[in-house]
């Protein structure tokens, strides 16, 4: 049972390039969630989706791009890197609805955009 | 929309000592509550919840947290600290009416000094 697994685990992009970063859990959780963490910022919520195609803004979506064509993948897109956005990005998968007890992550993506 | 304040961005403790790591939330409807542990490079991990029922849940490892709506806390302690204690413990909340969204505070870093 492998949870929730993130891919790459480490990235270097240039400004300007492009990027997925994948997550795949098989716990057939509905929700999904990218959170990017920064230092002193906590972890903020980027997009989520709550079932298989669909999607929605967190907190600080700008500059990102997310699908969920399968209920077990959910994919976040950089389409021109910008150095701003050096963090390091998890993904997390809960039941969600009545019974949102728990959000599984993944193990984590350090990406640096120089 | 809810929102979690973790009052101490660090606190350093000695071994065997006791800790409180600090924890409100606001929120205009019922709440989930969740402590989470992350250690170094690693992803996050549930520590403990509270869902319904008593307001002290405990964890396996001696950690316990007490749910307190009068005054919007959720404060996380231990007895007796350990040098494994050592991470950065996030509190986190959702509402009971089956949000999408895990809303997490900043993180309170737990050093454990010998």
């Amino acid at each position: 049972n492998a949870g929730v697994t993130q891919t790459p685990k480490f990235r270097v992009l240039k400004t300007g390039q492009s990027m997925t970063l994948l997550c795949a859990q098989d716990m057939n959780h509905e929700y999904m969630y990218w959170y990017r963490q920064d230092p002193g910022m906590g972890l903020r919520l980027i997009h989520y989706s709550v079932g298989e195609g669909t999607t929605a803004k967190g907190e600080v979506p700008d500059g990102y791009n997310v699908s969920r064509l399968k209920k077990q993948n959910f994919l976040l897109g950089l389409e021109s890197a910008a150095p701003s956005q050096t963090s390091v990005y998890f993904c997390a998968s809960s039941y969600g609805g009545s019974q949102n007890t728990e959000a599984f992550f993944g193990q984590g993506t350090r990406l640096t955009v120089v | 929309a809810q929102s979690v304040t973790q009052l101490d961005s660090q606190v350093p403790v000695f071994e065997e000592a006791p800790v409180e790591l600090r924890c409100n939330y606001s929120s205009s409807v019922s709440v989930y509550l969740f402590w989470y542990v992350q250690y170094p490079n690693q992803g996050l991990q549930l520590l403990l919840k509270y869902l319904s029922g008593s307001t002290l849940v405990e964890s396996i490892n001696g950690f316990e947290a007490e749910f307190n709506k009068s005054q919007t806390s959720f404060h996380l302690r231990k007895p007796s600290v350990h040098i494994s204690d050592t991470a950065e413990y996030f509190c986190a909340v959702s509402d009971q009416g089956g949000s999408e969204k895990l809303v997490f505070g900043k993180g309170t870093k737990l050093t454990v000094n010998p």
